[in-house]
């Protein structure tokens, strides 16, 4: 079963509005950690926002905020106010703490374009 | 701030020829990770080093093979470049093991391109 799903292949917003990037996720273990990266057309991986499986509150960090509902095992990205830069790739990622790999897991990705 | 650096962000290899694929990290990270990136597939794991000549294979190994010398530096290796391997490679580095909150940081990429 895949780890992490991104069921967006791409998506569209117009430039002030808000957006919502979905992301579910599969693990049993009691203690992870979801990550937000963006991926402007030049390729870097840029870090944007964490939450913590045990965190209360929902992530903010700027425009970004990370819409956590843990029994449904969703964490979807929201960003308001789009600008053009946000024009990217975004991926979602979880970290599992029992898995002795120390690795992420990364979903397909979402291709959001911000039109004027 | 975290320096992850590529030797090449874009290479042209003829098929069968060896290739090597370079990642550096100024942070004295203990972790460095080697991703392909293909469209519709996101990031996959190739192999992960926790310490120095110290390696484990990821999602997808085959066809690959790393090096870890020294603690700043992690090579991967093509040994017989094949088209199946023309991808976008990405490496990252961490600082902790088995910790949840703690990012990867990633290197710019390298565009690689087999004939």
């Amino acid at each position: 079963a895949q780890k992490i799903t991104q069921t967006q292949p791409g998506m569209f917003v117009q430039e002030k509005e808000a957006v919502t990037l979905d992301c579910t996720y599969d693990t049993s273990d009691p203690s992870y950690g979801l990550f937000w990266y963006k991926q402007p057309s030049s390729g870097e991986m840029i870090f944007l926002i964490y939450q913590g499986s045990y965190d209360q509150q929902n992530a903010t960090e700027g425009r970004y905020s990370l819409n956590f509902q843990k029994a449904r095992k969703s964490a979807n990205l929201v960003i308001s106010a789009s600008q053009l830069g946000d024009s990217a790739m975004y991926f979602c990622a979880m970290r599992e703490l029992s898995h002795t790999g120390n690795q992420f897991y990364f979903g397909t990705g979402t291709s959001l374009t911000v039109i004027p | 701030d975290v320096k992850v650096t590529q030797s090449s962000r874009y290479l042209v290899k003829r098929t069968g020829e060896k290739v090597f694929l370079e990642c550096v990290q100024d942070m004295d990270h203990e972790n460095m990770f080697w991703y392909r990136q293909d469209p519709g597939l996101g990031l996959r794991l190739i192999y992960f080093s926790y310490d120095v000549k110290m390696k484990e294979k990821g999602d997808i190994p085959e066809g690959y093979s790393v090096s870890r010398e020294k603690k700043e530096r992690f090579s991967l290796i093509l040994e017989s470049a094949s088209t199946n391997q023309t991808s976008m490679y990405l490496c990252a580095s961490s600082l902790f093991y088995r910790v949840v909150w703690e990012t990867q940081y990633f290197g710019p990429g390298t565009r690689l391109l087999v004939l």
